[in-house]
């Protein structure tokens, strides 16, 4: 199946500083990449739609201005979280979709764990 | 996309086959129904999805009632390695993308 990954797998960082996390769809192209937030013992809440060459769409309650995705090319999306406080630390999950016939698949990736300190 | 249901946990022993009801009763006529599962600490993983008629892949079966109002995902031959937290989504409509969203699922342990 389609591989989906993610960088770097987990970042420890201090309050106030930023974060980078890439998404990489390794081989088949994603028009369209996702990215879920998921705290301990909960389930996963879908933070935006992120479209190649285009913004991105956030969920309500998102801050886009915190939250920053770029989408720069069919691989690769990036979310970057901007003057991280402990409570965004969390496990951060990027998906892809990748269309089969006339439905489609999302590959998730292995998940970014983020903690700030 | 259609709101699911799906019991909160459930077990089964090692080398049983592990079946995964969920309710979705108000699917629409062209959306499917995805499977996906989540161990510990891991991005989901696709399991199996289907419209009407029932599939099989290498991971699991799933079978779809004739009215769709529901579905059970069969694992043949549950593993320890298959405890994890298993997702039923109704959604995407064919020929469109859709945007999976998840509820609580079923954690499902399998034990010795």
């Amino acid at each position: 199946g389609a591989v989906v990954s993610q960088h770097p797998s987990w970042v420890i960082c201090k309050s106030g500083t930023s974060v980078k996390i890439e998404c990489r769809s390794l081989d088949f192209q994603a028009t369209t990449m996702f990215w879920y937030r998921q705290f301990p013992k909960q389930s996963l809440m879908l933070m935006a739609t992120s479209n190649e060459g285009s913004k991105a769409t956030y969920e309500q309650g998102v801050e886009k201005d915190k939250f920053l995705i770029n989408h720069a090319s069919l691989t690769l999306s990036t979310l970057t979280v901007t003057s991280a406080h402990p409570e965004d630390s969390s496990f951060y999950i990027c998906s892809a979709d990748s269309r089969r016939g006339s439905s489609y698949e999302q590959y998730f990736g292995p998940g970014t764990r983020l903690t700030v300190t | 996309d259609a709101k699911t249901t799906q019991p909160p946990s459930m077990d089964c022993a090692e080398g049983r086959a592990a079946n995964l009801p969920c309710n979705h009763s108000t699917i629409s006529g062209n959306e499917y129904v995805y499977w996906y599962r989540q161990i510990h600490s891991q991005g989901p993983q696709y399991i199996i999805h289907g419209l009407k008629n029932n599939e099989t892949n290498e991971m699991a079966s799933l079978i779809i009632t004739e009215d769709r109002k529901s579905s059970t995902l069969i694992l043949p031959h549950a593993t320890l390695r298959d405890t994890a937290v298993y997702y039923c989504i109704a959604g995407g409509a064919s020929g469109g993308s859709y945007i999976p969203t998840f509820g609580r699922g079923t954690s499902l342990i399998v034990h010795p």
